[in-house]
């Protein structure tokens, strides 16, 4: 059973330039949550998705940042115009469908990460 | 004061000792709550599940006092490769976003 897929792992793009994040959940979950994390600082939520539905983004900077989780296909986060204060490495999460306990447990991607020159 | 607070460390530790690692929350409505681990930065990956009850997985055991809004991680004879940071992480509510502490270093020597 693959785990979080995430693509790329490494990315690198020039002030002003688009940044596509790419991220398939685990065989069976059906929520996906983006994180990111700025060098020498924790984790931090930015959005929380389901299939075609954004339930969270309480996260998520006001300007440049969205995100989607189309009915067919991977979820994507969109940066526009990034800015060296982006860089960051960007995780990806998943957690199972259904209820009960184990839907709270949220398995992580290798992360992408980018750097703005 | 932030949400989920944890002493940074680091925790530095012969092999064979036996290292706690404490946090607290500041949320009472929170409802999950994890120790997770990542190594380098990398991916954070889930170490447990922290229950009212307590649990135990092996060398690792962890307590939840949502009294005191307090976790603990405890691990006994700790081996080289438990080197990493150590995340405590709580969730507001079922399958909704997770907040994560800064991470307590552990460097385990031999």
């Amino acid at each position: 059973n693959a785990g979080v897929m995430q693509n790329p792992r490494h990315l690198v793009r020039r002030r002003g330039q688009e940044a596509r994040l790419r991220c398939s959940p685990m065989k069976g979950h059906s929520h996906v949550y983006w994180y990111r994390q700025l060098p020498e600082e924790g984790l931090k939520f930015m959005v929380y998705l389901q299939k075609e539905n954004i339930i969270d983004e309480s996260g998520m900077p006001k300007e440049r940042f969205s995100a989607e989780f189309p009915k067919e296909g991977p979820s994507i986060l969109r940066i526009q115009q990034v800015v060296r204060g982006d860089s960051a490495a960007y995780f990806c999460a998943s957690s199972p469908t259904g209820l009960g306990r184990l839907t709270y447990e949220q398995y992580f991607g290798p992360g992408t990460r980018l750097t703005v020159t | 004061r932030k949400e989920v607070e944890q002493d940074p460390g680091p925790f530095n530790v012969p092999e064979g000792a036996t290292v706690a690692f404490n946090c607290t929350y500041s949320n009472s409505a929170s409802q999950s709550f994890f120790w997770y681990r990542q190594d380098c930065r990398k991916e954070p990956k889930l170490l447990m599940s922290v229950y009212s009850s307590g649990n135990e997985d092996g060398r690792f055991t962890a307590q939840l006092n949502r009294a005191s809004q307090y976790i603990s991680l405890l691990i006994r004879d700790s081996k080289l490769s438990d080197s990493a940071t150590y995340l405590c992480v709580v969730g507001r509510s079922q399958g909704g976003k997770l907040i994560f502490g800064q991470g307590t270093e552990l460097s385990v020597k031999p």
